[in-house]
């Protein structure tokens, strides 16, 4: 099975202040369409699961455009420029090229 | 709009067994592949089954591969999990969520507890 590594495992960050998190895969997620199916997930408190990104870099519908991702072949980042309040929450990447699908650990985002 | 409703969920005993139902609604169920989902307390999300959009295609996750069954009425627009031998780690929320490579669309999730 593929493994999703994330670090950090926790994040503390202060309002408007950048947060980084970085995902590594033990093998390459390139598919062979050509495309790299990394996503990356937010689970807020008390909610369902909420994809950010999709392919690595594609921001999904009414994402806000603090949220961006980038990366190839094992390694990813999703970065927010600046965070808000209502970033507080679990953040997932997961691989969609390989069976089974996995997630990484995930990422506790708190605000200071 | 697309939503995904689970259902089924519950307290059941070790090595019992619950069918978990997710009714789809605002698509044509049959033209997307579907999966289930997990959070258990205090752990991550696993990712536990798909099926194909004809059913003819699924994968499970090593955990619950031969005790988890997952199907699908197109005509009903529902998509199932049967699950059997349950153990206390199946104790989680279940989410059922579309898509082949990444999910957009999820279900609210329904809480299924394993205990004595």
């Amino acid at each position: 099975d593929v493994v999703m590594t994330q670090s950090p495992l926790s994040l503390p960050v202060t309002l408007g202040q950048p947060a980084s998190i970085s995902c590594r895969s033990s093998q390459s997620l390139v598919y062979s369409d050509g495309n790299t199916y990394l996503n990356w997930f937010q689970q807020r408190p008390g909610q369902s699961p909420r994809r950010l990104i999709y392919r690595v870099s594609n921001r999904d519908s009414g994402v806000p455009d603090r949220f961006s991702g980038s990366g190839s072949g094992t390694d990813f980042t999703l970065k927010i420029s600046r965070v808000e309040a209502e970033d507080v929450g679990v953040y997932y990447c997961m691989q969609g090229t390989h069976w089974p699908r996995t997630f990484g650990q995930g990422t506790k985002v708190e605000i200071k | 709009e697309v939503q995904l409703v689970e259902s089924g969920g519950g307290l059941v005993q070790p090595g019992g067994s619950l069918r978990l139902s997710c009714a789809a609604s605002g698509f044509t169920l049959s033209n997307y592949e579907m999966n289930w989902l997990r959070r258990a307390p205090g752990k991550g999300l696993e990712w536990l089954s798909h099926i194909s959009g004809s059913g003819t295609t699924i994968h499970y996750a090593d955990s619950v591969k031969g005790r988890f069954t997952i199907s699908r009425d197109n005509a009903k627009s529902s998509l199932y999990l049967q699950m059997n031998n349950l153990r206390a780690e199946d104790t989680a929320v279940y989410y059922c969520a579309r898509g082949t490579y990444g999910y957009i669309y999820w279900g609210q999730g329904t809480l299924v507890t394993v205990s004595s």
